[in-house]
Order: C-alpha cells, then sequence, then structure tokens
C-alpha cells in the first residue's frame, strides 16, 4: 500500500463546475500537507498547504481530517486553466524536501 | 520562473552507462532534493542535501549518488543506468524553514 493514495481519475468536468479530489495518507505521524498543481510533464508547484480548520484561496478550498488520515481539495466554478494534474503531498516534518506525493488525480475541464 | 535550473533537458542513454545531471537552487535556498517522476506516478524522493551534505535519503539504491557544491548547486549521479532509470528527474530547493519546494523542470532520461 502507498503511503499517500489518491483516485487517479480521470475527473472531466464542464466548465463551472465544482470537482472534489481525496486522498488518504498512512503515516499517523505526518505533520504538514500540501497539494501541488503538475501541468503535462511540467514541474510541480504548490497550490495551498492544508490545515485541520481548512483553508480557502479563491476558488480552492483545502480540508484535513486527521481522524481519518484525510485530505481534501474542493475546486469550485471550474475553469479550462484548471486543467492539470493534482498532486497530494504529505510531510513527517518540518523539512519541505522530504516530502511524500501522491500518484495524482487528473482534471480536464472542458468548455 | 522558480529559478531553480536543471540541465540538460533531455537525455539518451544505453543499459550500463551512467549518467550526471545538474541542478542550480534558487538563490538563498541551502537545500536541494532530488526526485524521481516514473510516467503516470508522483515524484518519488531519492535524496537532499543540506550544507553539502547528504541529509536523508529515499528508497533508492546506492548507484544513486549525489553532490552539493559550495554554491549550493548539485548533482544527480546515477551509475549503471537500468530500463527502468527512465523518468522525469525533478530538483527543487528550499530554504532550512520553508514550507515550499521550488522545482526545476526537470530533465528527462530514456534509458535504451
Amino acid at each position: 500500500r502507498k503511503e499517500v493514495e489518491q483516485d487517479p481519475g480521470p475527473f472531466n468536468v464542464p466548465e463551472g463546475a465544482t470537482v472534489a479530489f481525496n486522498c488518504t495518507y498512512s503515516n499517523s505521524a505526518s505533520q504538514s500537507f500540501f497539494w501541488y498543481r503538475q501541468d503535462c510533464r511540467k514541474e510541480p508547484k504548490l497550490l495551498m498547504s492544508v490545515y485541520s480548520s481548512g483553508n480557502e484561496d479563491g476558488r480552492f478550498t483545502a480540508q484535513l481530517n486527521r481522524a481519518s488520515q484525510y485530505i481534501s481539495l474542493l475546486i469550485r466554478d471550474s475553469k479550462l486553466s484548471d486543467s492539470a494534474t493534482y498532486l497530494c503531498v504529505v510531510n513527517r516534518g518540518a523539512n519541505a524536501g522530504k516530502s511524500t506525493f501522491g500518484d495524482g488525480t487528473t482534471l480536464t475541464v472542458k468548455p | 520562473e522558480t529559478g531553480v535550473t536543471q540541465s540538460p533537458t533531455h537525455l539518451i542513454k544505453t543499459r550500463g552507462q551512467q549518467v550526471t545531471l545538474r541542478c542550480s537552487s534558487q538563490s538563498g535556498h541551502n537545500t536541494v532534493s532530488w526526485y524521481q517522476q516514473a510516467l503516470g506516478q508522483g515524484p518519488q524522493f531519492i535524496f537532499q542535501y543540506y550544507r553539502e551534505e547528504e541529509n536523508g535519503r529515499g528508497n533508492f539504491p546506492p548507484r544513486f549518488s549525489g553532490l552539493q557544491f559550495p554554491n549550493y548547486s548539485s548533482e544527480l549521479n546515477v551509475n549503471a543506468l537500468e530500463l527502468d532509470d527512465s523518468a522525469l528527474y525533478l530538483c527543487a530547493s528550499s530554504s532550512g524553514t520553508g514550507i515550499e519546494l521550488f522545482f526545476g523542470s526537470g530533465t528527462q532520461l530514456s534509458v535504451l
């Protein structure tokens, strides 16, 4: 079993749709959590950090449930430019460089 | 642009050969991490360098080795290449306390 698991998708949604991605992690000692975005075979880029209290950045909302070891990302009012692979990332400590990535969930937003 | 540069962008090698990949970290970042990303998978942590010393290693064999230089740039060396080493190799820099990884655009390695 992988340490970080994601539904690979693909998710194909129309513009304006709301879509939710889920991620589970197996190491209960994990301390920090993130969502990264990766466009086709380009470098991953940080989308947002994830906190137990939940956090929102415009159309994006991330949530962490430590008890269930579950992370989510909600995208509202999807845009064509949201088409990408979304990587769930978990870290056991404060060292960002030793992160564990999920295999990603692919989103395609269609007109 | 992240300020992290990698070279070369593409490389083709044959089984058994050796390869060196290079990375220049973002200005002010003293930590460099290397990741391997196979097609359809997420990046996998290979190792990290901090102040010229290896500072943690993932589940990769010893034929994967690295260096970090005084200017914090780094090299990844892979000996005795295998077909399964074909992947996108990503370098990421970070500061000692930062939570964000800044990735270079990667080196696409193909082993034939």
